[in-house]
């Protein structure tokens, strides 16, 4: 089936770093999503984008849909502790939609104080 | 704020016992999805909802099976709980319709230990 590539699998910064992640895939998709999880928790969402080009903003985060509608980045600006965890894409595909989400394998995030 | 709920935090269940889960979603959302989150296998969708009293396979329903009988409620059921569905399940509601889905909005998550 369609799959997402995520990177990097981990990260592992100093406080006040900025932090960068991307998925791409082959599949063309229409809309991408960002989600949280923190340890036993269910993903929260940080960020949706439905529009090729399109860069939105959430405090310190940034997400950006690409222009060949196959790719998304994620950057966090100045991380604090409270950023460790799971950070997920989802991309929603264009063709046969039915609402299903593909996602990424995920990014680890651990933040060094 | 959109609020996903689901009736157990941590569930433990023998092999054989019939199991439900609930998801309550107050956002009068149209979809409705269960996942199963493992280690190493990321976010597996089980069953989704586009409708009341409609219900779709995802990607693996095999073991379960699904009720939507108002719009606001999705339960999961395993009817014979086996040890290999041991995992933490998610559930997720979103607005849509015709099968098109918004955002995802997930629950806080059921960890469900089969013994």
């Amino acid at each position: 089936g369609q799959q997402l590539n995520q990177s990097p699998q981990s990260m592992f910064i100093q406080e006040g770093e900025d932090v960068s992640m991307n998925c791409t895939s082959s599949s063309i998709f229409n809309t991408w999503l960002w989600y949280k999880q923190d340890p036993g928790e269910g993903p929260v969402l940080l960020i949706a984008l439905y529009k090729a080009g399109e860069l939105t903003s959430n405090g310190r985060l940034t997400a950006q849909f690409g222009i060949t509608r196959k790719d998304s980045f994620l950057n966090i600006s100045a991380s604090i502790p409270s950023d460790v965890g799971i950070y997920f894409c989802a991309g929603q595909l264009s063709v046969g939609n039915t609402g299903k989400l593909i996602f990424g394998q995920g990014t680890t995030l651990q933040v060094k104080p | 704020d959109v609020k996903v709920t689901q009736s157990s935090r941590y569930l433990v269940k023998r092999t054989g016992e019939k199991v439900f889960l609930e998801c309550v979603q107050d956002m009068d959302h149209e979809n409705m999805f269960w996942y199963r989150q493992d280690p190493g296998l990321g976010l597996r969708l089980i069953y989704f909802s586009y409708d009341v009293k409609m219900k779709e396979k995802g990607d693996i329903p095999e073991g379960y099976s699904v009720s939507r009988e108002k719009k606001e409620r999705f339960s999961l059921i395993l009817e014979s709980a086996s040890t290999n569905q041991t995992s933490m399940y998610l559930c997720a509601s979103s607005w849509g319709s015709g099968g098109y889905s918004y955002e995802q909005y997930f629950g806080p998550g059921t960890r469900l230990t089969v013994t």
